[in-house]
């Protein structure tokens, strides 16, 4: 398997641009998971979704940020307006129901900076 | 809020030495108890984790210690190698909401050739 896949790698935008950041999950896998990465505030979780519905947003910081599961292979993750503060390392993580200790597995991450 | 508080923030090991990672919680509703693993550039990964009926779990050079009365847990890398340096977090899972977890704010962890 490839594991968790995320795709831009890398994105530069400017404040104001709309960014849209894209998960597939590893196969077989029901449970989806956004998380943001910053020095000041370490790991936070965004949103999950079980079974491609949202089941916890709480994590989300505000209306400009909304997440989609479409269908089990793939979500997005969507900042419009984009703002500095947004700068980041946002993960993409997947499980499975049962998993020894609800593990996750993560991908790489994209490195989000806005100018 | 801080739920799950881990010291130190960095730390400098000597190849072959023990390297102590501490941390502490206060919700007593937490079920699992995880430390991940992340190498830069990558995702964290799952390095080993606990359940708190348990006070000790071993897997070759690392241990997790768990003291469910003082609700403190800690990593112990054993003959340190610089293989190992990496940002260690540990993590907390609530039985009520067994998919979300709970990570501590990391810990720098450098080995010294």
């Amino acid at each position: 398997d490839a594991g968790v896949i995320q795709s831009p790698r890398h994105e530069v935008t400017e404040m104001g641009q709309e960014v849209t950041l894209r998960c597939k999950p590893i196969s077989g896998h029901d449970y989806l998971f956004w998380y943001r990465q910053t020095m000041m505030r370490g790991l936070e979780l965004l949103i999950y979704f079980n079974n491609n519905v949202p089941i916890d947003d709480s994590g989300m910081p505000e209306d400009r940020f909304s997440a989609k599961m479409p269908n089990a292979s793939f979500s997005t993750l969507k900042i419009q307006p984009s703002e500095p503060r947004d700068s980041a390392v946002y993960f993409c993580a997947s499980s499975t129901s049962g998993a020894p200790y609800n593990e996750q597995f993560f991908g790489p991450g994209t490195r989000l900076t806005v100018l | 809020q801080q739920q799950v508080k881990q010291s130190p923030q960095s730390l400098i090991v000597q190849k072959g030495g023990i390297s102590i990672i501490n941390c502490a919680y206060e919700n007593t509703a937490f079920d699992y108890f995880p430390w991940y693993q992340q190498f830069p550039g990558k995702g964290p990964a799952l390095l080993i984790a606990i359940r708190p009926d348990v006070s000790e779990k071993k897997e070759g050079r690392f241990t997790i210690s768990f003291n469910k009365s003082a609700k403190q847990f800690s990593l112990h890398i054993m003959d340190s190698q610089p293989g190992d340096s990496a940002t260690y977090f540990c993590a907390a899972i609530p039985y009520s909401s067994a998919s979300k977890i709970i990570f501590g704010s990391g810990t720098r962890l450098s080995i010294r050739p």
